[in-house]
């Protein structure tokens, strides 16, 4: 099973929609996740952290279920601005971060 | 906003010769990375440092791979004999606090020919 993993898209979605992104992660031992957004050649950003009580920042919501090893991004209003590709990070042993292979976001007018 | 510089942007090399990737980290950072990022394929881990020594690498990170610290400020990667399949962007990144997130630096676009 791989540490992260992510369904790969691309998502293709008009302007304002509502998309929601998954992601699994095998090792339960895990503390630390965050979501990155990576524009076409260009290094990570982190996006948001993700929290047990789920957090908010504007448009994006970032939870985690730490029961079932899942950790979700709901991206609401969508702007074409958000087309990228969106990368799940988890911290494993000797506080590396493992990305998964990140799903990639398409808004069209 | 603190950042990350990574240089050069971009190296050409040939196969079987020697690069060196910089990386100056956020200054008040004490973990740093090096991932890499193959053409159309994910961000790979490849070796951390803390306290002046390698705490984990990948099992990409072979003998022809090593990195230094050799100042207070400065963080590199040495490729010893490149190969083709060396090709890709390497990303440097450092970290305050595991907790509160890691920060990418902007990659140097290596090529091997």
């Amino acid at each position: 099973r791989k540490e992260v993993e992510q369904d790969p898209g691309p998502f293709n979605v008009p302007e304002g929609a509502t998309v929601a992104f998954n992601c699994t992660y095998s090792n339960s031992a895990s503390q630390s996740f965050f979501w990155y957004r990576q524009d076409c050649r260009k290094e990570p950003k982190l996006l948001m952290s993700v929290y047990s009580s789920g957090n908010e920042d504007g448009r994006f919501t970032a939870q985690l279920n730490r029961a079932s090893q899942y950790i979700s991004l709901l991206i609401r209003d969508s702007k074409l601005s958000d087309s990228a590709t969106y990368l799940c990070a988890v911290v494993g042993g000797y506080n590396k971060l493992i990305f998964g292979a990140g799903t990639r976001l398409a808004v069209h007018p | 906003e603190p950042e990350v510089t990574q240089t050069p942007s971009h190296q050409v090399t040939q196969m079987g010769q020697e690069v060196i990737l910089r990386c100056v980290p956020i200054s008040n950072h004490l973990y740093f990375y090096w991932y890499r990022q193959i053409l159309g394929q994910k961000v790979e881990f490849l070796v951390s440092f803390y306290n002046n020594e390698i705490s984990e690498k990948s099992e990409i990170f072979d003998d022809q791979f090593s990195v230094e610290r050799p100042d207070g400020s400065n963080f590199t990667l040495k490729i010893r004999s490149t190969k083709l399949e060396d090709s890709a962007m390497y990303f440097c990144a450092s970290s305050e606090d595991t907790l509160l997130g890691y920060t990418f630096g902007s990659g140097t676009r290596l090529t091997v020919v």
